[in-house]
């Protein structure tokens, strides 16, 4: 079966600069979550998109945008990157229906600043 | 606000053991209760999850039972091997009012041993 789809796998960037997370949910999923999980943390909701509105914010920092295309797949863009942002991002993706369904995630981005 | 306790690890067992992993939770509305594992290095995986009250959900040996008395999601396996060490997450999504976003509890790590 598919499954989220996320890229890329690792990123490496320097303070200050910007990193673009890419995620491509499951077919006929209309529903993208993003999370981060810090070292040894629970991962923490930052946004959520539905058929492509933003639905929910979650501790988002203001340097983090969102967006979700016309093929549900969303990007997550992050500027003026600091050593804190140091983690790993998970893309989930579900099917609304009227309700929240099981999230499924991706295998997430590991993102690690210098 | 909403939020999920887990018993705090690690927990270390021996192959064949019994497993108990606890979680309560504090919710406004009514969840949807899930366990997640994430295995060393990689993503999020959905091991079970429950609906509604009473509800028993199961997979590859685990199982848990949503108790609104007692407002707990306990996973339990009967005999864990080595190849359940891992992270496991309780975690919840509120049913009604909500955009669906996961609330996780800080994950509770499992070492089997041989």
């Amino acid at each position: 079966a598919a499954g989220v789809i996320q890229s890329p796998r690792h990123l490496i960037k320097e303070k200050r600069e910007t990193a673009t997370l890419k995620c491509y949910p499951i077919p006929r999923h209309d529903t993208v979550y993003w999370y981060q999980q810090g070292p040894g943390q629970d991962p923490q909701f930052l946004i959520s998109f539905y058929e492509k509105m933003q639905s929910d914010k979650g501790s988002i920092p203001d340097r983090f945008s969102a967006q979700q295309f016309s093929d549900y797949h969303s990007e997550l863009n992050m500027s003026s990157l600091e050593l804190g942002d140091s983690a790993l991002y998970f893309c989930a993706s579900s099917f609304w229906g009227g309700g929240p369904d099981t999230q499924y995630f991706g295998p997430g981005t590991r993102l690690t600043v210098l | 606000g909403d939020s999920v306790t887990q018993m705090e690890g690690p927990v270390t067992l021996s192959e064949e053991a019994f497993l108990t992993i606890n979680c309560t939770y504090t919710a406004t509305g009514y969840p949807s209760l899930f366990w997640y594992v994430q295995y060393p290095g990689e993503g999020l995986q959905l091991l079970l999850k429950a609906t509604k009250a009473d509800d028993k959900g199961s997979n590859k040996g685990f199982e848990a039972t949503y108790r609104k008395e007692t407002t707990s999601f306990h996973l339990e396996k009967g005999s864990v091997q080595v190849s359940d060490s891992a992270v496991y997450f309780c975690a919840l999504v509120i049913g009604m009012g909500s955009q669906g976003n996961l609330i996780f509890g800080k994950g509770t790590k499992l070492s089997v041993k041989p």
